[in-house]
């Protein structure tokens, strides 16, 4: 049962623009909603979290969209730089089941100069 | 301080061979949690410690896999009858409980290929 799932599978953008990438889950009890960044080699990184009593947070050129009702949250990149060329993955958690991670399948980035 | 490490970063072994891979979490760290990243996938959840018992162990996929924290920190994923079915990165992760519960922090992860 894949309960988060996440779109597009790989994107491709030009430096300076906008990257978006989208999850869905289907879990209600779901209570905290992180999204890693993983290079070549590496274990993923978180980035930016959200829980689920605010619709939007924001660090630096990256903005979490969350919407309760249609169970879905996106991530935002904004000027894209090459340096974030990378694999995203959404993940969401719940307090009562030890916090472990459920992962979307990934979305490859590939920022262009 | 020092990140989650995971030791060895690449093992290759044959079907039927027992393996074990080590995971030395952040210290102070009391939750320590292992997921499994097939080729091309988002990690996936195998087993979660509080301390030194398995809180959950619900994602081991089979009675082949097995893991131990005995002090509380270092953890060990051991594997027995190795498949091929089973080569994939194994990622360790930890978290401090309760406060930071959530931010998972992860290791570079063990490459394991079975032949």
């Amino acid at each position: 049962q894949q309960q988060v799932k996440q779109s597009p599978q790989s994107l491709i953008v030009q430096k300076g623009g906008i990257s978006i990438i989208n999850c869905a889950y289907e879990n209600t009890a779901f209570d905290y909603f992180p999204w890693y960044q993983q290079f070549p080699g590496k274990g993923p990184a978180l980035l930016i979290a959200i829980r689920p009593d605010v619709s939007e947070k924001k660090e630096g050129r990256f903005t979490i969209s969350f919407n309760k009702s249609a169970k879905q949250f996106s991530l935002h990149i904004m000027d894209s730089q090459p340096g974030d060329s990378a694999t995203y993955f959404c993940a969401a958690s719940q307090e009562t089941s030890g916090s472990r991670l459920t992962f979307g399948e990934g979305t490859q980035l590939t920022v262009n100069p | 301080g020092a990140g989650v490490s995971q030791t060895p970063s690449n093992k290759v072994t044959e079907k039927g061979k027992y393996v074990e891979l080590r995971c030395d979490p952040i210290s102070g760290h009391t939750a320590l949690y292992w997921y499994r990243q097939s080729l091309g996938q988002g990690p996936e959840f195998l087993i979660y410690f509080q301390g030194t018992g398995a809180a959950d162990d619900s994602g081991l996929p089979n009675d082949r896999f097995f893991a131990v924290r005995p002090e509380g920190s270092v953890s060990t994923l051991k594997i027995q009858r190795t498949e091929r079915g089973d080569s994939a990165v194994y990622l360790c992760a930890s978290s401090s409980y309760p406060r930071g519960k959530d931010e998972q922090f992860f290791g570079p992860g063990t490459r394991l290929t079975v032949l």
